[in-house]
């Protein structure tokens, strides 16, 4: 199979702090991954593409100064939430792919309330 | 520009029922469509997606959807429905970026099964 796992899975933090959001694809190599916000009842928005090595493709209205990715192995991308504020939370998926290939595996999410 | 449009936020059908969830896409290169699950608080598993070749593609869990160029369609049938069943079902096309090939995903169905 695909696995994808996630770290942590739920967290709370006061305003004003940095979170890190840790995504492994465990038995596959992942040549880009992918970060997904969804609010409640709503559907996932595509926020920035990473690719092992580079920088991080963002998408329009996604600020990449508060949302830092770092994809630094072919199995490890890491999303940061710099001073995180209330309108920061929700729930953060990730997904990977492997090299050349088209389906996305999903990690668990991670949910997350800045207070 | 890729978009999924599904219709119906919610559908509703009673354990052994036919299940129909309608999603239509648009696209300006032949796509690659997709449909994934999601449980409450969890990530999106991949139900079946389609690539190339045969038009009716099998999911897991008894699911199937058939892709109908002409009607710009992909959707999503059981013959049967089970109470596991219920859950939130998105359908997504594949869209290439700089980066790489992530998804844009429909709002999604929330799909009930009473007994």
């Amino acid at each position: 199979g695909a696995v994808v796992s996630q770290h942590p899975s739920r967290v709370i933090c006061k305003s004003g702090t940095s979170v890190k959001i840790e995504c492994r694809s465990l038995d596959f190599q992942a040549t880009t991954m992918f970060w997904y916000r969804q609010f409640p009842k709503q559907s996932l928005m595509l926020m920035a593409t990473s690719n092992e090595g580079s920088k991080a493709t963002y998408e329009q209205g996604v600020e990449k100064d508060k949302f830092l990715i770092n994809h630094a192995s072919l199995t490890l991308s890491t999303l940061t939430v710099t001073s995180a504020h209330p309108e920061d939370s929700s729930f953060y998926i990730c997904s990977a792919s492997r090299t050349g290939g088209e389906t996305q595996y999903f990690g668990p999410g991670t949910r997350l309330l800045v207070l | 520009a890729q978009s999924v449009t599904q219709l119906g936020s919610h559908v509703s059908v009673s354990e052994g029922a036919l299940v129909l969830l309608r999603c239509n896409y648009s696209s300006s290169v032949p796509p690659y469509l997709f449909w994934y699950v999601q449980y409450p608080n969890q990530g999106l598993q991949l139900l079946l997606k389609y690539t190339t070749g045969a038009t009716l593609v099998k999911g897991i869990n008894g699911f199937e959807a058939e892709f109908k160029k002409s009607e710009t369609s992909f959707h999503l049938t059981k013959p049967s429905a089970h109470m596991s069943d219920a859950a939130e079902y998105f359908c997504a096309v594949s869209h290439r970026n700089q980066a790489g090939t992530a998804l844009i995903f429909g709002k999604g169905t929330t799909l009930s099964v009473s007994s």
